[in-house]
């Protein structure tokens, strides 16, 4: 069974604290991506990567970056965390072969105050 | 570019309802096709899929077909039920931007027993 593993399921941190959002897949898989999710806003690509080492920005990397070390593992850094940065924040994996489709964590609810 | 277009939500039905989520999508190749569902307070899951024209995606009562001539998936179940209630997101993979997903906005259900 395909497993996506993030590091909390929910974390608080105060405004100006450096944030790191962990996400681990066992499927080999190598593309790893990051999303963030608001009411009304659906889901928004913030980076994702397709190799170790690679990155790519999505939609809104401002405020972020990324880290992929191992395959299985790709990190989300919030360098200083801002109250607009409260959301929830999920990680997905593919394989580059198929149809492409992800398969995603449980989600990490992270509220900045 | 691609985009995907999900019927407005919320959707309130009664247990044992038929449902039907209405999916239209715009892309440049071939794309495959998702439907994932969203239970509260967790990640996505793909509920099914469907990779080429005419396919039927189908998963835990529910169904979508693939209709190239009308650019549409739409969901349907015959009859849900109060477990059913969830976000589905609609969402396609396009042959040119292989590793990321397009999303819909995602459709709230309710089931009422």
């Amino acid at each position: 069974d395909v497993k996506v593993t993030q590091s909390s399921r929910y974390l608080v941190k105060r405004t100006g604290e450096k944030v790191f959002l962990e996400c681990v897949q066992d499927m080999d898989h190598e593309n790893m991506f990051w999303y963030r999710q608001d009411p009304g806003l659906g889901l928004r690509l913030i980076y994702f990567s397709y190799d170790v080492k690679m990155k790519e920005k999505g939609d809104i990397p401002e405020g972020y970056s990324v880290s992929r070390e191992k395959k299985e593992r790709f990190s989300l850094i919030l360098e200083s965390a801002s109250t607009n940065q409260t959301s929830m924040y999920l990680c997905a994996s593919s394989s580059p072969t198929g149809f492409h489709e992800q398969y995603f964590g449980p989600g990490t609810r992270l509220t900045v105050t | 570019g691609d985009s995907v277009t999900q019927m407005e939500g919320p959707v309130t039905l009664s247990e044992e309802a038929f449902l039907t989520i209405n999916c239209t999508y715009t892309a440049t190749g071939y794309p495959s096709l998702f439907w994932y569902v969203q239970y509260p307070g967790e990640g996505l899951q793909l509920l099914l899929k469907a990779t080429k024209a005419d396919d039927k995606g189908s998963n835990k009562g529910f169904e979508a077909t693939y209709r190239k001539e009308t650019t549409s998936f739409h969901l349907e179940k015959g009859s849900v039920q109060v477990s059913d209630s969830a976000v589905y997101f609609c969402a396609l993979s396009d042959v040119g931007s292989a590793r990321q997903l397009t999303f819909g906005s995602g459709t709230q259900l309710t089931v009422l027993p």
